[in-house]
């Protein structure tokens, strides 16, 4: 079975502060999406990287898909409550078409 | 809408009662897939169709689950004689073609929350 665990599970900051999640799998994925999930809704796609090394961002939003193809990292600058949510990572396998999500990360931003 | 639909929102079943959960997806879309999400957790993948063929139903967690897709279109997850662990959201979501390799965005649903009592 492929895990992709997430961390942290859970992270509380401050309007304005700087974050980072991270997702590690030790399977290789051909791509792997960020999604967020807000309560009482299904998630959205956020990106999809598929390069190893590609890194690819949204407004504040930086996403990085590692060398190797195992691991992926999502930061954000300069948090806003608006950001508050479950971000969930996503892995691909070639000639698959069901996604393998990670653990998820609860972000909570205060005013 | 233009969104992929499910109904029921929400459902309370008791402990042994037959479910069936309906996924409207979006008009034209050929792949359709559910996916169950417990409280707090990622969700876990049951079933792929693409038109009308289920293609892959790896994730089913027993012979209790039981989806279809006669015409390519409305999608229907059953559970039978419902258990607390069954105790969920189930997502449903569609893309208009192949998610590997064609890169297509999947679009989810807001989710069935079932509850067995």
């Amino acid at each position: 079975t492929q895990l992709l665990e997430q961390s942290p599970q859970f992270l509380s900051i401050q309007e304005g502060e700087n974050l980072t999640v991270y997702c590690n799998s030790s399977s290789v994925f051909s791509s792997l999406q960020w999604y967020r999930q807000e309560p009482g809704e299904g998630p959205v796609l956020l990106v999809t990287v598929v390069t190893g090394g590609e890194v690819k961002k949204l407004k504040r939003l930086t996403f990085q898909f590692g060398d190797a193809r195992k691991d992926s990292s999502l930061h954000i600058t300069a948090a806003q409550p608006g950001d508050t949510g479950l971000y969930l990572c996503a892995g691909v396998n070639t000639g698959f078409q069901k996604l393998v999500f990670g653990t998820g990360t609860r972000l909570l931003v205060s005013p | 809408g233009a969104g992929v639909s499910q109904s029921p929102r929400y459902k309370v079943a008791k402990r042994g009662q037959d479910v069936a959960l309906r996924c409207d997806p979006i008009s034209g879309h050929v792949s359709l897939f559910w996916y169950q999400q417990a409280l707090g957790q990622g969700p876990e993948f049951l079933t792929y169709f693409q038109n009308e063929a289920q293609l892959d139903k790896s994730g089913l967690p027993s012979d209790r689950f039981f989806a279809e897709r006669p015409e390519g279109s409305v999608s229907t997850l059953k559970i039978q004689r419902t258990q607390q662990e069954d105790s969920a959201v189930y997502l449903c979501a569609s893309s208009f073609t192949t998610v590997e390799p064609s890169g297509n965005t999947i679009y989810f649903g807001e989710g069935s929350w079932l509850t067995v009592v």
